[in-house]
């Protein structure tokens, strides 16, 4: 199984600062088709998850621009460039590549 | 509004069965994959089936296979999740998910619980 590592755990943030996300995977997420599928959620507060980024850099319809995606093989980082309180939750990625699909243990952002 | 709405959840106790639901709205189900994703109390998300839209392909978590059964009836516009010989350890929120393309689930239902205990 693909190993998702995300660090950090938590994240306490300024308002209108920046914050940024690491996630590692065990295997390489680049297709031979030259798509790279990783995939980002967001869990806000008692709610369901919500997909934010998919393959690595394009967001989901609605998603602000204060979040960006970038990396490529196993290494992959998701920026938010300016924190706002509803930013939130508990961010997720995911490989989508291969089965057993598998996500990363979670980072918890929290506002100060 | 494309909307995922799962039930059917509730207590069982371990060796037990449920079958949870998720009725789909706002979208064509019978053209996309649907999945089922889990998360146990305070944990984080696990994957736990998936089927593409005519059922030709299914695809488990270990965890779950040989015990769970994932189907759908896209007359009915509705996804199921068959879970027989339930343990301690699948207690959880389970979630409903429409794929968007390779994995990345763009719709998610609202989730149904799931306690397996004596």
């Amino acid at each position: 199984d693909i190993v998702m590592t995300q660090t950090p755990l938590s994240l306490s943030v300024t308002p209108g600062q920046p914050a940024s996300i690491s996630c590692k995977s065990s295997q390489s997420l680049l297709h031979s088709d030259g798509n790279t599928y990783l995939h980002w959620y967001l869990q806000k507060p008692g709610q369901s998850p919500q997909l934010l980024m998919y393959e690595v850099s394009s967001r989901f319809s609605g998603v602000p621009d204060r979040f960006s995606g970038s990396g490529s093989g196993t290494d992959f980082t998701l920026k938010i460039s300016r924190v706002e309180a509803e930013d939130v939750g508990v961010y997720y990625c995911m490989q989508g590549i291969h089965l057993p699909l598998t996500f990363g243990g979670g980072t918890k952002v929290e506002i100060k | 509004e494309m909307q995922l709405v799962e039930s059917g959840g509730g207590i069982v106790q371990p060796g037990g069965s449920l079958r949870l639901s998720c009725a789909a709205s706002g979208f064509t189900f019978s053209t996309y994959w649907m999945y089922w994703v889990r998360q146990a109390p305070g944990r984080g998300l696990v994957w736990v089936a998936r089927v593409n839209p005519d059922e030709s392909v299914i695809e488990y978590a270990d965890s779950v296979k040989g015990r769970f059964t994932i189907s759908r009836d896209n007359a009915k516009n509705t996804l199921y999740l068959q879970m027989n010989s339930l343990r301690a350890e699948d207690t959880a929120m389970y979630y409903c998910g429409k794929d968007r393309n390779w994995n990345a689930l763009d719709v998610w239902g609202p989730g149904t619980m799931v306690t397996v205990s004596s």
